[in-house]
């Protein structure tokens, strides 16, 4: 059974970095064609895609805030990494995990169950 | 970058049928997929590859892509089809993820 949870601090200050970790089972990252994706969906409003990363280490990241995000596996434990830097209210968000289990440009086959952060002072 | 456009409500009466659409430039060149969001969860995946049903999603869900739009079908619509739906693709110019608006899905 493939399963991903998100875990990380669910308050953060402004101008903080947010570190989420996405702990998975059922599946190795390290399997030809896998890839784990952050995604995140404000109170309200759609789904945003933010970052990638690949069996083989390749990492792609939205235009938009690439300048703030760096995404990281360690296989041996079967966790990915999210970090945001210098983070604002607007951030304030559920960040979900979820996989890929083919193709890079596959679907989103199973998700994490989210986890909410909230960016004030 | 590339974007989806998705209308914000779609309303079907109980066991009719309800079509959401994605739009976006020359969206039939691209594998479209869609998701499912109930309140308060995280999205499901219904269609994948423009047409394709992961197991355990009825097949009254249906799926089709071509020139610039993409179309979810929900057929016989039933009351716990009531969620917000997403279309998404990976634009190959910047290989990220593009989700659509989303479509709030109401069954009268």
């Amino acid at each position: 059974q493939v399963t991903l949870r998100e875990s990380g601090p669910a308050l953060v200050k402004p101008t903080q970095t947010l570190t989420l970790t996405c702990t998975f089972s059922g599946f190795s990252l390290s399997t030809s064609g896998m890839c784990v994706s952050w995604i995140r969906q404000p109170p309200g409003k759609a789904l945003e895609w933010l970052a990638r990363i690949d069996w083989d280490d390749d990492k792609y990241y939205s235009t938009s805030l690439k300048t703030r995000l760096t995404i990281s596996k360690d296989t041996s434990k079967n966790q990915v990494v999210l970090t945001m830097t210098n983070m604002d209210p607007v951030d304030t968000a559920t960040y979900y995990c979820a996989r890929i289990p083919g193709t890079p440009d596959d679907a989103f086959d199973i998700w994490g169950q989210g986890t909410m952060v909230t960016v004030s002072s | 970058s590339y974007e989806l456009t998705q209308p914000l409500s779609v309303s079907v009466a109980l066991g009719q049928t309800a079509r959401i659409t994605c739009g976006g430039n020359n969206i039939g060149s691209k594998n479209v997929h869609w998701y499912q969001q109930k309140p308060g969860q995280a999205p499901v995946l219904v269609i994948y590859r423009d047409s394709n049903r992961p197991s355990g999603i009825p097949e009254r869900f249906s799926g089709s892509n071509s020139g610039n739009t993409a179309t979810l079908t929900i057929s016989r619509a039933q009351a716990g089809d009531e969620a917000d739906y997403y279309c998404q693709v990976w634009d190959s110019s910047t290989a990220g993820g593009v989700f659509g608006t989303g479509t709030k899905v109401t069954v009268l």
